[in-house]
């Protein structure tokens, strides 16, 4: 599984939009880009996930390069409640064998300031 | 829909007591994972279950055995609980079709599990 690389904090202030990016140079072709957040003493949350295409849901757009080495979170009114530790995860789609597992590395800590 | 609920939220034990902890998912769900979060640590995945009546192991299993008899239950069991086991539980369900599952996980608020 690609190897992924966020900043390990960022400010937002409120009403405005958080771009969170997340760097994957060794991304594979079947690898799809997870985001989930985990506010503070609370469970991971899934946010959305994409594999070549941009995204979007009810709760943000993920953006992903042309070359997929890349990509970015988008929270486009950050509220108080967005504060949390974000996480871009990559794992290939899976047809047997494999545990299912989200691994999880340190994430991107939001803080967004009123 | 609840989602995935897991009792009890908080639990002390001592030193060898046992306990079980419960996971329930209302989404229909095939898969369901447990796993665990120290401080400073991310989740680890101790078991998991591609359907009803079927478990495996996952990264950190020793110390732990599940269960799966409903396809909308998770049991976590420790037998013999040891200081080491302290710490944050966590249980999610994802969609799983055969063998093809989904990283879409939805996870419960947690378990606070103090050893001492």
């Amino acid at each position: 599984d690609a190897k992924t690389t966020q900043p390990p904090s960022m400010d937002c202030a409120e009403g405005r939009a958080a771009n969170l990016p997340c760097n994957h140079s060794t991304i594979s072709g079947n690898e799809y880009v997870y985001w989930y957040r985990q506010i503070h003493s609370q469970g991971p949350q899934y946010i959305i996930h994409g594999l070549k295409n941009n995204e979007t849901n009810e709760m943000a757009s993920l953006i992903i390069t042309e070359d997929r080495k890349s990509s970015t979170l988008i929270l486009p009114h950050a509220t108080l409640r967005d504060t949390a530790v974000y996480y871009c995860i990559v794992r290939a789609s899976n047809y047997g064998g494999s545990q299912g597992n989200l691994i999880f590395g340190k994430g991107t800590k939001l803080s967004v300031k009123p | 829909n609840a989602g995935v609920t897991q009792t009890p939220k908080f639990r002390v034990l001592k030193t060898g007591q046992s306990m079980t902890l419960l996971c329930a998912q209302d989404m229909n769900h095939e898969y369901m994972y447990w796993y665990r979060q120290d401080p400073g640590m991310g989740l680890r995945l101790i078991h998991y279950s591609v359907g009803e009546g079927t478990t495996a192991k996952g990264e950190v299993p020793d110390g732990y055995n599940v269960s799966r008899l409903k396809k909308q239950n998770f049991l976590l069991g420790l037998e013999s609980a040891a200081p080491s086991q302290t710490s944050v539980y966590f249980c999610a369900s994802s969609y799983g079709q055969g063998m093809r599952l989904s990283y879409e996980q939805y996870f419960g608020p947690g378990t606070r599990l103090t050893v001492t």
